[in-house]
């Protein structure tokens, strides 16, 4: 089982409306969760970062947590061409006898259509 | 400017050859990172580094050397390049990699072809 999942996509969302994107997690001892953005040819980009549970908002962008369900996701309101690239998610795992780490998902696809 | 930068952007090599690739950070960030980026596998953790003269390996750190003489620079070296190394590979740094402070932010990568 991977330690960080996401539907690859694409994910086809019309101008205007909700893209919803949804990831994963298999450690429960995870603390720190990330959406990054990561248009073609580029590198990703922090969009939004999320400790605790429930719901983190920043401007058109709403990121969720449940803790107990092990799932993040991230709404994007309004959602416009710009929006149009690979979204990852990206998670903690705790450390056992090294550091912690940080996982990241393969990524969803999302294509905002006019 | 303040940020993270690689060198170079674009390289192609050929199999056997060392090659090194840069990475410099303006941030005074304590961790950074390396990763190579491939279809298929999303973003892969080769090594990563606590502080100066502290490195440690991530999910594929085969045919992979690091250093970091200097808190702001931590280059990648492939002793002899294969094949399987053709990939973009990418350096962040992040504040720490604990608690809430361990948001890591990405260099503009290299692309890396292996011939």
């Amino acid at each position: 089982q991977k330690e960080v999942e996401q539907n690859s996509g694409p994910l086809s969302v019309p101008e205007g409306a909700i893209a919803s994107l949804n990831c994963t997690y298999s450690d429960r001892g995870s603390q720190s969760f990330f959406w990054y953005r990561q248009y073609s040819g580029k590198s990703p980009e922090l969009i939004m970062s999320i400790y605790s549970n429930g719901d983190k908002e920043d401007g058109r962008f709403t990121a969720q947590l449940n803790k107990a369900s092990q799932y993040v996701s991230l709404l994007i309101r309004d959602s416009q061409p710009s929006d149009s690239a690979t979204y990852l998610c990206a998670v903690n795992i705790p450390p056992d006898s090294s550091a912690s780490k940080i996982i990241f998902g393969s990524g969803t696809r999302l294509s905002i259509r006019p | 400017d303040a940020g993270i930068t690689q060198s170079p952007r674009y390289k192609i090599t050929e199999t056997g050859r060392q090659v090194t690739l840069m990475c410099h950070q303006t941030w005074s960030h304590s961790y950074m990172f390396w990763y190579r980026q491939d279809l298929g596998h999303g973003l892969r953790l080769i090594y990563y580094s606590a502080a100066a003269d502290i490195t440690d390996k991530g999910e594929v750190p085969d045919g992979y050397v690091v250093s970091r003489s200097k808190t702001e620079n931590f280059p990648l070296t492939l002793e002899s390049a294969t094949r399987s190394q053709t990939s973009v590979y990418f350096c962040a740094s992040s504040e720490s990699y604990v608690g809430v402070y361990n948001e890591q932010f990405f260099g503009p990568g290299t692309r890396l072809t292996v011939l």
